[in-house]
């Protein structure tokens, strides 16, 4: 039931570009995306509804396809202040408003 | 606008001592939440409040878990007795309304058992 995230843990140089994927056994309404770092408090960044739409602000977007239950989060040109944790949330199709967090991306940028 | 506050920051206790958590949410949001955050993993929801009513609690150990949300405002989580694997960041978050909306999370306190 809980989603699952990959990569674990990515290491990048400031400038290149990650991906980071989420992918659920169960049908969604939406996925949440949040990023935090070392002992603050996650930080919300985008939620994608069921429909296979596309948001972003930025240098970060995402994806959401709802056939294959997966979403991804692109940063692009990644910057020193992207480091953190990255969490996907999913909300199942039932809209029983539980979100589900997945067990986190790690992404640490090398200046 | 004032965030998400919750204190205490940090407490240390010993097994099967009690301790409770207080979180005091966004002006105007009706849904708060409590989530339990083990180091390396994700938030897992223990307790989503709506106003002053529980809308969800299957993951709240209610054998030694208890919260309450008084007045549809300020909500206090309590544990006990405490264990050895109740060690984590306990975090608060709210919303406007119920629903896929942005959660704002209060800084957490950070409960360590020993």
């Amino acid at each position: 039931q809980q989603p699952v995230q990959s990569p674990q843990a990515v290491i990048l140089r400031e400038g290149e570009d990650a991906v980071i994927n989420c992918s659920s056994s169960k049908a969604l309404y939406s996925v949440h995306w949040y990023r935090q770092k070392h002992g603050e408090a996650p930080i919300f960044l985008m939620i994608l509804l069921k429909g296979g739409e596309q948001k972003g602000h930025d240098k970060i977007s995402a994806s959401f396809n709802e056939k294959k239950q997966q979403s991804s989060l692109y940063l692009t040109a990644s910057q020193l202040s992207y480091s953190g944790t990255y969490f996907c949330g999913t909300e199942r199709l039932n809209r029983d408003d539980k979100i589900i967090f997945g067990k986190g991306t790690r992404l640490h940028i090398l200046p | 606008e004032a965030g998400v506050a919750q204190s205490p920051r940090y407490k240390i206790i010993e097994k099967r001592q009690s301790v409770a958590f207080w979180c005091n949410p966004i002006s105007g949001h009706a849904t708060l939440y409590w989530y339990q955050q083990i180091l390396g993993q994700g938030p897992k929801l223990l307790i989503q409040f709506q106003n002053n009513g529980v809308v969800d609690d299957s993951q709240l150990p209610k054998d030694r878990f208890s919260a309450e949300r008084l007045k549809g405002v300020d909500s206090t989580l309590k544990i006990q007795p405490a264990k050895l694997e109740d060690s984590a960041v306990y975090l608060c978050a709210s919303s406007s309304q119920r629903g896929p909306y942005e959660q704002y999370f209060g800084p957490g306190t950070r409960l360590t058992v020993t």
